[in-house]
């Protein structure tokens, strides 16, 4: 069964501190994986987003990795600001045509100052 | 393009009766999805269009449900006979799809916030 495992399930830290967050899926085939954020009440906005062959993938403070063998993932959040506080949802894609994207419940962030 | 747009953003019906939501996808989309998410949930996949052909629906999308993407453009989503449990954030997502393009540039909308009383 594709599935998309993440932890922790939250997660508090203070205002400058860096965070990682991790991802394990059993999606086969595996198409790509993408990180995404959350605001409550708002739509998830994407971060990053890397195929089969990418190990690592920036957006500004946020830095993805991927190791494909293992099926893991992870996002790092370096600095964080109190406007990181959010869910931050991975999702993989199953390489097929008739497969919809295969969702974690998501990491709830939440930075303090 | 402002991306994805779905209305309205919140709604507040009584149990029982019937609600309609709308998505614009991107315009050069043409693979439209339909997501709930409750508090602290991932989105669960409701259904999906490629075009206007609707290729898959999950088994959460009761015979209350139904979505239509009549023109391969815009979508909706109806519930009927509205219950408590329906009360969720609806979500709607588009991609470009097609040879090496798989979910290609997908994004979401900002989503229904749908209020059952």
């Amino acid at each position: 069964k594709n599935q998309v495992e993440q932890s922790p399930q939250s997660l508090i830290i203070l205002e400058g501190k860096n965070c990682t967050l991790q991802c394990n899926y059993t999606v086969s085939p595996f198409s790509n994986l993408r990180w995404y954020k959350q605001d409550t009440g708002r739509g998830p906005v994407s971060l990053t987003i890397m195929t089969f062959s990418e190990n690592t993938k920036s957006n500004g403070r946020y830095t993805a990795t991927l190791d494909a063998d293992t099926k893991q993932s992870s996002l790092h959040i370096t600095a964080s600001q109190l406007s990181d506080s959010a869910s931050y949802i991975c999702v993989v894609s199953a390489n097929s045509g008739n497969t919809p994207l295969v969702f974690g419940k998501g990491t709830r962030l939440s930075v303090i100052a | 393009d402002t991306g994805v747009s779905q209305n309205p953003r919140h709604k507040i019906t009584k149990r029982g009766q019937n609600v309609t939501f709308r998505c614009d996808p991107i315009s050069e989309h043409n693979r439209l999805y339909w997501y709930r998410q409750t508090l602290g949930q991932g989105p669960e996949f409701l259904t999906y269009f490629q075009n206007e052909a609707q290729l898959e629906k999950s088994r959460l999308l009761s015979d209350r449900f139904s979505a239509e993407r009549p023109k391969g453009s815009f979508s909706t989503l109806e519930i009927q006979r509205t219950e408590q449990g329906d009360s969720a954030m609806y979500l709607c997502a588009s991609s470009l799809w097609g040879g090496t393009l798989a979910n290609y540039g997908y994004t979401f909308g900002s989503g229904t916030r749908l209020t059952v009383v």
